[in-house]
């Protein structure tokens, strides 16, 4: 039979428009979070990354926010171009030093 | 550098069968990670490696799947016998350090019918 997973929530924006993916995390004692993408086919590929101690990270045309306070955090992709269409996932490295992964959003970019 | 490298790509096997994933991981890098991701959801920790010691193997079925790591290298994955919620990607990662710096490897589609 058919296997049944989960449907991923979809994002889907205009080629040269902002993106914004979020992220809600579980654990309050995780000290580290990484955004990864995943092409089909591929194994997650690392964007950005971010520690517990900053509320910000920039890299190039992607932006990572943290907020503690409400366990959220969110990328940002400036003027997403096609080759962004992916899935997205956040983790968290928590309680022995493992990553744990979000249930990832699909981010769909339309010519 | 070369990237983690995993083999066979796809694998489809019939339920009660056995199966095995081959992983080699960045050159020296110490913490290995098997991962399975089930369509439409997010990878999930099987087994942590240090070196050849298991750090965590608490979310590995220890039924039906094992691992090992032996001279803190190469690593294999097992599943006897296969059942059909077994059907995933399974993805071996490895790091430096643990926690940090982790590199997927593009995985072993595993169906099984």
């Amino acid at each position: 039979g058919e296997s049944v997973g989960l449907h991923l929530p979809t994002l889907s924006v205009q080629e040269g428009d902002n993106s914004i993916i979020n992220c809600a995390y579980s654990n309050s004692a995780s000290d580290y979070f990484i955004w990864y993408k995943q092409e089909s086919g591929k194994g997650p590929q690392f964007i950005i990354d971010i520690r517990s101690n900053m509320d910000k990270r920039q890299g190039q045309r992607v932006t990572v926010l943290l907020n503690k306070t409400v366990k959220h955090l969110s990328l940002q992709i400036a003027a997403t171009q096609p080759g962004d269409s992916a899935v997205y996932f956040c983790a968290e490295n928590g309680a022995g030093n493992m990553l744990t992964f979000g249930g990832g959003t699909r981010l769909m970019v339309k010519p | 550098e070369a990237g983690v490298a995993q083999s066979p790509r796809y694998k489809i096997i019939e339920k009660r069968q056995s199966v095995a994933f081959w992983c080699n991981p960045i050159s020296g890098h110490a913490t290995l990670y098997w991962y399975q991701q089930i369509l439409g959801q997010g990878p999930k920790l099987l087994i942590q490696f240090q070196n050849n010691g298991v750090v965590d193997d608490s979310q590995l079925p220890k039924d039906r799947f094992s691992a090992e790591r032996l001279k803190g290298v190469d690593s294999t994955l097992k599943i006897q016998p296969a059942k059909l919620e077994d059907s995933a990607v399974y993805l071996c990662a490895s790091s430096a350090y643990r926690g940090y710096g982790y590199t997927f490897g593009s995985g072993t589609r595993l169906t099984v019918v």
